[in-house]
């Protein structure tokens, strides 16, 4: 198995451009994650979904959308780049958790906007 | 408003000793805790994890204390080695649907 994997894994953008970070996962999880992190802090989630068709807003999601059409893939858009939006983004998935609510993680995209 | 934290955000410890790297929390309804370990560059790494019904719980190498009391985390390494160097978070788990809240992360550095 991949696992999570992320793509790209480093990307520039301009101020008002706009992007799709890739996430997808094998492990046939239904619980799948996106978060940023900026220098020196911890992880704060920005969206979540539950299974396909289902997305949930996190503590962050202001300039950001996303979409899980199936349960594999969950893309982060990004519309009208902003200089506060560079940061490094960690996709992540779960299973239901009924043992545990381990959480998997991608290697993360490292986003600069300038 | 109620989040997790970490008391100290650096730990230099020699190699061979043991480190313990805490972490506060303010939420009593959190029913599930994890420790992840993040080296530079990489995503987020399972360690270990702990559910409120337990006070302890023992990995390789590694244990996490849970004193539900005083809403403490700790994790304990034993014998700390060069690799292990790396920033430590805790998270806890609050809401339905797997959502973890994590703390800012401990850095913790290994001296030969």
């Amino acid at each position: 198995n991949a696992g999570v994997t992320q793509t790209p894994k480093f990307r520039i953008l301009k101020i008002g451009q706009s992007m799709t970070l890739q996430c997808a996962q094998d492990m046939n999880h239904n619980y799948m994650y996106w978060y940023r992190q900026d220098p020196g802090m911890g992880l704060k989630l920005i969206y979540y979904s539950v299974g396909a068709g289902i997305t949930d807003k996190g503590e962050v999601p202001n300039g950001y959308n996303v979409s899980r059409s199936t349960t594999e893939d969950f893309p982060l858009r990004l519309e009208l780049a902003a200089p506060s939006q560079t940061s490094v983004y960690f996709c992540a998935s779960s299973s239901a958790g009924l043992i545990s609510y381990e959480q998997y993680f991608g290697p993360g995209t490292r986003l600069t906007v300038t | 408003g109620e989040n997790v934290g970490l008391h100290l955000p650096t730990l230099s410890v020699q190699e061979g000793d043991n480190s313990i790297i805490n972490c506060a929390y303010s939420n009593s309804a959190s029913d599930y805790f994890i420790w992840y370990k993040q080296e530079s560059g990489k995503g987020p790494q399972f360690i270990i994890d702990i559910r409120s019904n337990m006070d302890k719980r023992q990995g390789q190498r590694v244990t996490v204390l849970l004193n539900k009391t005083v809403k403490h985390l700790s994790l304990q390494i034993a014998a700390t080695q060069p690799g292990d160097s790396a920033v430590y978070f805790c998270a806890e788990r609050r809401y339905q649907g797997g959502k973890l809240i994590f703390g800012q992360g401990t850095e913790l550095s290994v001296k030969p």
